[in-house]
């Protein structure tokens, strides 16, 4: 079974400024998909941003940008420029690409962001 | 597009209660989820329906919960008799389709029911 761990379980940044949230993973598969969602006080999930594992590329989505390590199995969250708006708990989450296994996410254990006027 | 609808928001119930939650998913989507989300942790799938099959119970506690998804639309998780350690949010997602590749499989999250068991 895949596992997925956050080691931070709160970051704080100062607004403008440049926070990375950590995740590392653990499967025995070749090909899958890698995400982080932010989940703000209102409960809802909201995908920020997605990793095709196939795909050497890192994935960016504006301020947000992720560094995928296949090799290391470790795939971070850096948001820049941090806005208020950031301020959430972050999730990141793994989905196998093996079409037996469904379309389950697997998450993490999440990091809270605090963003400090 | 209106997105994945959920009621009631917050549920409070004594133990040994019973309780259901409701989610009508996004229009079109033919895979409906079900996570469990205990406080201070990641969300946990709880079941997955492909239309109106199930594709995936197999961390569904089947001696107290439930659910179904009539028509193949919306859907209603059920517990009963209710413990403490339900006490989480339980969040409904939708996806275009069961597999496939990212874009086409993405699911979106409901705003989710908070259940205290006291």
């Amino acid at each position: 079974a895949q596992t997925v761990t956050q080691s931070q379980p709160e970051m704080s940044v100062q607004e403008a400024e440049t926070v990375t949230l950590s995740c590392t993973y653990d499967t025995s598969e070749s090909d899958y998909y890698l995400f982080w969602y932010k989940q703000p006080p209102s409960r809802q999930m909201i995908l920020v941003i997605r990793q095709e594992a196939y795909k050497q590329q890192n994935a960016t989505e504006n301020r947000f940008s992720v560094n995928f390590q296949k090799a290391a199995k470790s795939f971070s969250l850096k948001i820049s420029d941090s806005q208020l708006g950031d301020a959430a708990m972050y999730f990141c989450a793994y989905r196998s690409a093996i079409k037996a296994a469904g379309n389950k996410l697997t998450f993490g254990g999440g990091t809270r962001v605090l963003v400090k006027p | 597009e209106a997105g994945v609808a959920q009621s009631p928001r917050y549920k409070i119930i004594e133990k040994r209660q019973s309780v259901a939650f409701w989610c009508n998913p996004i229009s079109g989507h033919a895979t409906l989820y079900w996570y469990q989300q205990i406080l201070g942790q990641g969300p946990k799938l709880l079941i997955q329906f492909q239309n109106n099959g199930v594709v995936d119970d197999s961390q569904l506690p089947k001696d107290r919960f439930s659910a179904e998804r009539l028509k193949g639309v919306d859907s209603t998780l059920k517990i009963q008799p209710a413990k403490l350690e339900d006490s989480a949010v339980y969040l409904c997602a939708s996806s275009l389709v069961v597999f496939g590749g990212a874009r086409e499989n993405e699911q979106f999250f409901g705003p989710g029911t908070r259940l205290t068991v006291l």
